[in-house]
């Protein structure tokens, strides 16, 4: 089967960095994503990963390591409306090649900013 | 350019009524997704579609839900007969062709009494 583990709060205050972890155990993995879902709206791409390393994107990277099916995203001077949930999800591979479009979600981890 | 359009927003029904969602995917996005969403939870892909073609209905419960996706582009997904179990966010994505990124829709609250 297919399993993500993220955790399920994180608080931190303005200014400062925060990091949310993500696990996984999957078969055929491809890649890793990052969506963010703010309260009673849609899931939006954050970062995605297919190979190890750090992908930046203004205040947001994503690391990945595959060796150990490890993976976290990083916000950086994080403002009040970085409070959201965040999900990771894994792409699998297609038995085509490359990857499929299916994505499995992890259950979020819900990100709260204090002033 | 125009985002995921889903309706409605939000639908109230009794248990065992029927109920549709409709999804009008970003111009050009050949697949199109729906998911469900429950409370807490992470969204759980119920079928996916490449242009008319169902290719992953494998966690569509098929004796309640059916979908479709006629001419390649909009789509309908609906719960016959709904139990109290389907209260959720059904949300609809697309993605373009060759493209690893799912857009999402802003989704539709089912609340069953």
């Amino acid at each position: 089967g297919q399993s993500l583990e993220q955790p399920s709060e994180v608080t931190a205050v303005e200014g400062a960095i925060v990091q949310i972890n993500c696990t996984y155990q999957t078969s055929g993995f491809y890649g890793l994503s990052w969506y963010q879902q703010h309260d009673g709206g849609a899931p939006t791409f954050l970062s995605y990963n297919a190979l190890d390393g750090l992908e930046e994107t203004g205040r947001f990277s994503s690391f990945l390591s595959r060796s150990d099916s490890y993976g976290y995203l990083l916000l950086q001077e994080l403002q009040m409306k970085d409070s959201a949930s965040y999900f990771c999800a894994v792409s699998l591979y297609s038995y085509y090649g490359g990857a499929t479009n299916k994505l499995i979600f992890g259950t979020g981890t819900l990100l709260a900013v204090q002033p | 350019e125009a985002g995921v359009v889903q309706s409605p927003r939000y639908k109230i029904i009794e248990k065992k009524q029927p109920v549709a969602f409709w999804c009008n995917p970003i111009s050009g996005h050949n697949t199109l997704y729906w998911y469900r969403q429950n409370l807490g939870q992470g969204p759980e892909l119920l079928i996916r579609y490449e242009n008319e073609e169902a290719v992953d209905d494998s966690q569509l419960p098929k004796d309640r839900f059916s979908a479709e996706r006629l001419k390649g582009v909009d789509s309908t997904l609906k719960i016959q007969p709904a139990e109290l179990g389907d209260s959720a966010v059904y949300l609809c994505a697309s993605s373009p062709p060759a493209g690893d990124t799912q857009y999402f829709g802003p989704g539709t609250r089912l609340t069953v009494l």
